[in-house]
């Protein structure tokens, strides 16, 4: 059974599009993340919520809006979608916010912007 | 902020060598350290991990320990094999369990 699945696997749109990323954990964590990777492999939080409530929210366009309508499951929404919105989103869960926590990720999602 | 600093890449070793890939931190109070390895095409997998001064993390022959006297948690592992090749990410965690990354550095390993 995999533990945080997200879909799709891949993604290649057109500039200015909006597209969504689904994300589901089935470990019966309250806090799930998403993460951005580019290119070069870096990897960066974008956003954490716990038992469905915003907790971290970093500097990231107000193009991208996760929403959470139950603790399993977190998605991304994408408006007006850039070149450089391109790299492989990772979705991620962990037991709780505390510090600490391990975090389990997805396989990511390959975003590509024509 | 926090941040975290490791060893450029890529690292080439012959099977059987001995690896260590430095890794860095600078935060404020006294963060988690992990390591996590992404394989090609994959997420990643959490390797290991130490919540406090002088912990030591192991898990399939890798090692690390959390020096806090020279802020570092320097991967080891006694004898590499071709399956380790990977991409090894060095993170702490900060408020809100917020994971911040190194760079990461790829690893190869030939026979």
């Amino acid at each position: 059974d995999t533990a945080v699945s997200q879909t799709p696997k891949y993604l290649v749109t057109q500039m200015g599009n909006d597209k969504s990323i689904k994300c589901e954990q089935n470990l019966g964590h309250d806090t799930m993340y998403w993460y951005k990777q580019d290119s070069k492999k870096f990897l960066k939080i974008m956003f954490s919520y716990n038992n469905k409530e915003l907790i971290i929210n970093e500097t990231v366009p107000n193009r991208f809006s996760p929403k959470s309508p139950d603790k399993a499951h977190l998605n991304l929404h994408i408006n007006s979608l850039e070149l450089g919105d391109s790299a492989v989103y990772f979705c991620a869960s962990s037991q709780d916010s505390g510090e600490g926590q391990p975090q389990h990720f997805g396989d990511g999602t390959r975003l590509s912007i024509l | 902020g926090d941040s975290v600093t490791q060893m450029e890449g890529p690292v080439t070793l012959s099977e059987e060598a001995f690896l260590t890939i430095n890794c860095t931190y600078t935060a404020t109070g006294y963060p988690s350290l992990f390591w996590y390895v992404q394989y090609p095409g994959e997420g990643l997998q959490l390797l290991l991990k130490a919540t406090k001064a002088d912990d030591k993390g192991s898990n399939k022959g890798f090692e690390a320990t959390y020096r806090k006297e020279t802020t570092s948690f320097h991967l080891e592992k006694g004898s590499v094999q071709v399956s380790d090749s990977a991409v090894y990410f060095c993170a702490l965690t900060g408020g809100g369990n917020k994971l911040t990354f190194g760079t990461g550095t790829q690893l190869k390993v030939e026979l």
